[in-house]
Protein backbone atom coordinates (compact mmCIF):
# COMPACT_ATOMS: atom_id res chain seq x y z
CA UNK A 1 0.00 0.00 0.00
CA UNK A 2 1.25 3.76 -0.84
CA UNK A 3 1.85 5.30 2.47
CA UNK A 4 2.22 9.34 2.68
CA UNK A 5 4.22 10.11 -0.19
CA UNK A 6 6.08 13.71 -0.18
CA UNK A 7 8.47 16.03 -2.65
CA UNK A 8 10.84 16.73 -3.13
CA UNK A 9 13.28 14.78 -0.39
CA UNK A 10 15.70 17.32 -0.78
CA UNK A 11 15.75 21.51 -1.52
CA UNK A 12 18.45 23.37 -1.09
CA UNK A 13 17.65 27.20 -2.07
CA UNK A 14 18.73 30.90 -1.10
CA UNK A 15 17.49 33.12 0.83
CA UNK A 16 14.23 35.09 -0.13
CA UNK A 17 13.23 32.43 -2.51
CA UNK A 18 9.91 30.43 -2.37
CA UNK A 19 9.93 27.22 -1.57
CA UNK A 20 6.62 24.26 -1.82
CA UNK A 21 6.86 21.70 -0.44
CA UNK A 22 3.84 18.95 -1.68
CA UNK A 23 2.29 15.87 0.07
CA UNK A 24 -0.10 13.30 -0.94
CA UNK A 25 -1.98 11.16 1.69
CA UNK A 26 -2.94 8.00 2.34
CA UNK A 27 -5.80 7.46 -0.08
CA UNK A 28 -8.99 7.43 2.35
CA UNK A 29 -7.42 9.73 4.73
CA UNK A 30 -9.35 13.05 5.59
CA UNK A 31 -7.04 14.38 8.37
CA UNK A 32 -3.75 15.85 7.23
CA UNK A 33 -0.78 17.28 9.35
CA UNK A 34 2.29 19.43 8.35
CA UNK A 35 4.98 18.85 11.00
CA UNK A 36 8.37 20.70 11.17
CA UNK A 37 11.21 18.76 12.94
CA UNK A 38 14.90 20.68 14.29
CA UNK A 39 17.30 19.60 16.20
CA UNK A 40 16.32 22.86 19.25
CA UNK A 41 12.73 22.31 19.16
CA UNK A 42 11.51 18.46 17.98
CA UNK A 43 8.71 18.08 15.96
CA UNK A 44 6.20 20.77 15.90
CA UNK A 45 2.68 21.08 14.70
CA UNK A 46 2.16 23.50 11.97
CA UNK A 47 -1.29 22.87 10.70
CA UNK A 48 -4.02 20.43 10.36
CA UNK A 49 -6.59 20.23 7.90
CA UNK A 50 -9.57 17.91 8.16
CA UNK A 51 -11.87 17.33 4.86
CA UNK A 52 -9.61 19.80 3.44
CA UNK A 53 -10.45 22.28 5.45
CA UNK A 54 -7.91 24.23 8.26
CA UNK A 55 -8.74 22.91 11.48
CA UNK A 56 -6.23 24.47 13.67
CA UNK A 57 -2.95 26.57 12.19
CA UNK A 58 -1.72 28.39 15.46
CA UNK A 59 1.77 26.08 14.62
CA UNK A 60 2.48 28.34 11.45
CA UNK A 61 5.26 30.26 12.40
CA UNK A 62 4.28 33.61 10.38
CA UNK A 63 2.43 35.22 7.56
CA UNK A 64 5.40 33.69 5.66
CA UNK A 65 4.36 30.42 6.18
CA UNK A 66 1.44 29.25 4.15
CA UNK A 67 -0.50 25.84 3.55
CA UNK A 68 -3.52 24.86 1.25
CA UNK A 69 -5.45 21.46 0.91
CA UNK A 70 -7.70 22.02 -2.65
CA UNK A 71 -8.61 18.25 -2.49
CA UNK A 72 -8.61 15.49 -0.54
CA UNK A 73 -5.42 14.17 -2.23
CA UNK A 74 -2.80 17.08 -2.43
CA UNK A 75 -1.79 19.63 -0.44
CA UNK A 76 1.13 21.98 -0.16
CA UNK A 77 3.56 24.28 2.43
CA UNK A 78 5.03 27.21 0.83
CA UNK A 79 7.52 29.62 2.22
CA UNK A 80 7.45 32.69 0.82
CA UNK A 81 10.32 34.18 1.28
CA UNK A 82 12.08 31.58 3.04
CA UNK A 83 14.83 32.80 5.23
CA UNK A 84 17.94 30.20 6.78
CA UNK A 85 15.80 29.47 10.09
CA UNK A 86 13.34 27.77 7.94
CA UNK A 87 15.82 24.50 7.73
CA UNK A 88 14.12 21.69 8.71
CA UNK A 89 12.71 18.43 8.09
CA UNK A 90 9.17 18.71 7.10
CA UNK A 91 6.59 16.32 7.53
CA UNK A 92 3.54 15.63 5.92
CA UNK A 93 1.29 12.88 7.68
CA UNK A 94 -2.00 11.48 7.43
CA UNK A 95 -4.71 9.71 9.58
CA UNK A 96 -8.54 8.33 9.12
CA UNK A 97 -10.17 10.53 11.23
CA UNK A 98 -8.30 12.87 14.00
CA UNK A 99 -9.41 10.65 16.48
CA UNK A 100 -7.72 10.42 20.23
CA UNK A 101 -7.01 6.56 19.13
CA UNK A 102 -6.23 7.51 15.02
CA UNK A 103 -2.46 6.64 14.70
CA UNK A 104 -0.88 9.27 12.33
CA UNK A 105 1.17 8.02 9.26
CA UNK A 106 4.16 10.01 7.98
CA UNK A 107 5.67 10.72 5.38
CA UNK A 108 9.65 10.38 4.61
CA UNK A 109 10.10 14.31 4.64
CA UNK A 110 11.28 16.96 2.75
CA UNK A 111 15.26 18.24 4.30
CA UNK A 112 15.21 21.92 3.32
CA UNK A 113 18.37 23.54 3.48
CA UNK A 114 17.86 27.59 3.14
CA UNK A 115 21.43 29.33 2.49
CA UNK B 1 -1.22 21.67 29.13
CA UNK B 2 0.09 17.81 27.85
CA UNK B 3 3.39 16.97 28.18
CA UNK B 4 5.57 13.63 27.75
CA UNK B 5 8.69 12.61 29.35
CA UNK B 6 11.42 10.31 27.92
CA UNK B 7 14.59 9.44 29.31
CA UNK B 8 17.02 11.38 27.68
CA UNK B 9 19.41 9.55 25.29
CA UNK B 10 21.94 8.48 23.53
CA UNK B 11 21.62 4.61 24.38
CA UNK B 12 24.03 2.63 23.55
CA UNK B 13 23.66 -1.08 24.10
CA UNK B 14 24.89 -4.24 22.54
CA UNK B 15 23.12 -6.96 20.60
CA UNK B 16 20.42 -9.23 22.27
CA UNK B 17 20.52 -6.83 25.50
CA UNK B 18 17.27 -5.87 27.06
CA UNK B 19 16.19 -2.33 26.44
CA UNK B 20 13.77 -0.37 28.54
CA UNK B 21 12.72 2.99 27.51
CA UNK B 22 11.07 5.34 30.15
CA UNK B 23 7.99 7.33 29.14
CA UNK B 24 5.75 9.29 31.39
CA UNK B 25 3.20 11.99 30.63
CA UNK B 26 1.03 14.45 31.89
CA UNK B 27 -2.23 15.17 30.76
CA UNK B 28 -6.05 15.97 31.55
CA UNK B 29 -8.54 13.61 30.62
CA UNK B 30 -7.84 9.94 28.80
CA UNK B 31 -5.59 9.93 26.42
CA UNK B 32 -3.91 7.25 23.67
CA UNK B 33 -0.58 6.57 23.98
CA UNK B 34 1.88 5.58 20.95
CA UNK B 35 5.62 4.93 20.69
CA UNK B 36 6.86 6.23 17.08
CA UNK B 37 10.53 5.27 15.59
CA UNK B 38 12.13 7.11 13.26
CA UNK B 39 15.55 5.52 10.83
CA UNK B 40 17.85 7.44 9.71
CA UNK B 41 16.59 9.60 6.81
CA UNK B 42 12.69 8.63 7.24
CA UNK B 43 9.39 9.60 8.51
CA UNK B 44 7.97 8.24 12.04
CA UNK B 45 6.57 4.71 11.82
CA UNK B 46 4.08 4.05 14.34
CA UNK B 47 5.60 1.11 16.62
CA UNK B 48 2.89 0.23 18.61
CA UNK B 49 -0.33 2.03 20.56
CA UNK B 50 -2.52 1.41 23.90
CA UNK B 51 -5.95 3.68 23.99
CA UNK B 52 -6.95 2.54 27.81
CA UNK B 53 -5.12 1.67 31.33
CA UNK B 54 -3.71 -1.45 31.28
CA UNK B 55 -3.61 -1.71 27.73
CA UNK B 56 -0.33 -3.67 26.27
CA UNK B 57 0.66 -2.78 22.80
CA UNK B 58 2.97 -4.06 21.18
CA UNK B 59 5.01 -5.04 17.73
CA UNK B 60 8.43 -6.38 16.18
CA UNK B 61 9.01 -7.49 19.68
CA UNK B 62 8.54 -4.09 21.53
CA UNK B 63 6.19 -3.92 24.14
CA UNK B 64 4.68 -1.09 26.11
CA UNK B 65 1.77 -1.26 28.96
CA UNK B 66 -0.51 1.56 29.47
CA UNK B 67 0.18 2.47 33.16
CA UNK B 68 -2.29 4.96 34.64
CA UNK B 69 -1.72 4.64 38.22
CA UNK B 70 2.27 6.04 36.98
CA UNK B 71 0.92 8.16 34.40
CA UNK B 72 4.10 5.94 32.40
CA UNK B 73 4.29 3.89 28.87
CA UNK B 74 7.54 2.55 29.15
CA UNK B 75 8.71 0.66 25.58
CA UNK B 76 10.80 -2.63 26.32
CA UNK B 77 12.15 -5.63 24.19
CA UNK B 78 13.83 -8.63 25.54
CA UNK B 79 16.72 -9.10 23.16
CA UNK B 80 18.01 -5.86 20.69
CA UNK B 81 18.89 -6.15 17.15
CA UNK B 82 21.61 -3.68 15.50
CA UNK B 83 18.47 -3.04 12.93
CA UNK B 84 16.68 -1.28 16.26
CA UNK B 85 19.08 1.28 15.86
CA UNK B 86 16.86 4.41 15.53
CA UNK B 87 15.22 7.61 17.16
CA UNK B 88 12.51 6.12 19.50
CA UNK B 89 9.20 8.72 20.01
CA UNK B 90 6.69 8.30 23.17
CA UNK B 91 3.64 10.46 22.18
CA UNK B 92 -0.33 10.89 23.35
CA UNK B 93 -3.71 12.30 21.95
CA UNK B 94 -5.93 13.21 24.27
CA UNK B 95 -9.74 13.34 24.67
CA UNK B 96 -11.76 16.46 23.69
CA UNK B 97 -11.50 19.34 21.35
CA UNK B 98 -8.18 18.72 20.79
CA UNK B 99 -8.42 14.85 20.20
CA UNK B 100 -6.49 15.29 16.71
CA UNK B 101 -3.03 16.93 18.44
CA UNK B 102 0.00 14.04 19.00
CA UNK B 103 2.02 15.44 22.31
CA UNK B 104 6.00 14.33 21.29
CA UNK B 105 8.47 14.04 23.87
CA UNK B 106 11.87 14.59 22.80
CA UNK B 107 12.61 11.08 20.99
CA UNK B 108 15.60 8.68 22.51
CA UNK B 109 18.44 7.92 19.96
CA UNK B 110 19.57 4.32 20.48
CA UNK B 111 22.06 2.75 18.78
CA UNK B 112 23.02 -0.98 19.02
CA UNK B 113 26.37 -2.43 18.55
CA UNK B 114 26.64 -6.09 16.82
Amino acid sequence: DAGVIQSPRHEVTEMGQEVTLRCKPISGHNSLFWYRQTMMRGLELLIYFNNNVPIDDSGMPEDRFSAKMPNASFSTLKIQPSEPRDSAVYFCASSLGGGEGQPQHFGDGTRLSIL
Amino acid sequence: GDSVTQMEGPVTLSEEAFLTINCTYTATGYPSLFWYVQYPGEGLQLLLKATKADDKGSNKGFEATYRKETTSFHLEKGSVQVSDSAVYFCALKNSGGSNYKLTFGKGTLLTVNP
